[in-house]
């Protein structure tokens, strides 16, 4: 069945490090591909997403690109900030079914330290 | 503002009873979810609906019972079958048609606690 697979946490970096959450899935078909932020003791919300091999997810400077051939999609931002600690969850929409339900990873937390 | 609102955000329940989880969105989505998260594991589809008065089982199914009247609302039932219903309960919905996969919207999330 399909699946998504994310590095184990936590990952703990210092302010303006280079950020890499690391995702890798399996499916049938072709499936959209999202990652989604969580705060403490919230819901999630989406950061960005991609529907076709070879998309770029962009936001608040964050990036994932679609990889097809290596059925990845990396999370990477430049420069992480205090603000950006939280959970981060990869997740997949089967792309053969029009039900909308998301298959998650496991989720990675991440911390950062000023 | 359009969104989803869970309530309560917190809940306890005692062994043996039967405790419903409100879910509520303004955003004129046909489809609504469930999801259960445990600590350190990601979010497990309980129930799906796509549309009014229909509904599907998902993964983690046993122990929960929901309902689909408005197109707005889609409460979950905990029930006493349930072995293990402390986790923190998340409602989503989402626009769903001809085969687009569109993003999900999420509520807050409920905090379940069997005292």
């Amino acid at each position: 069945g399909n699946s998504v697979t994310q590095m184990e946490g936590p990952v703990t970096l210092s302010e303006e490090a280079f950020l890499t959450i690391n995702c890798t899935y399996t499916a049938t078909g072709y499936p959209s591909l999202f990652w989604y932020v969580q705060y403490p003791g919230e819901g999630l919300q989406l950061l960005l997403k991609a529907t076709k091999a070879d998309d770029k997810g962009s936001n608040k400077g964050f990036e994932a690109t679609y990889r097809k051939e290596t059925t990845s999609f990396h999370l990477e931002k430049g420069s992480v900030q205090v603000s950006d600690s939280a959970v981060y969850f990869c997740a997949l929409s089967e792309g053969s079914s029009n039900t909308g339900k998301l298959i998650f990873g496991q989720g990675t937390t991440l911390q950062v330290k000023p | 503002d359009g969104g989803i609102t869970q309530s309560p955000k917190y809940l306890f329940r005692k062994e043996g009873q039967n405790v419903t989880l409100s879910c509520e969105q303004n955003l004129n989505h046909d489809a609504m979810y469930w999801y259960r998260q445990d600590p350190g594991q990601g979010l497990r589809l309980i129930y799906y609906s796509q549309i009014v008065n229909d509904f599907q089982k998902g993964d983690i199914a046993e122990g929960y019972s929901v309902s689909r009247e408005k197109k707005e609302s889609f409460p979950l039932t905990v029930t006493s079958a349930q072995k293990n219903p402390t986790a923190f309960y998340l409602c989503a919905s989402s626009i769903v048609a001809g085969g687009l996969n569109t993003e999900a919207f999420f509520g807050q999330g409920t905090r379940l606690t069997v005292v």
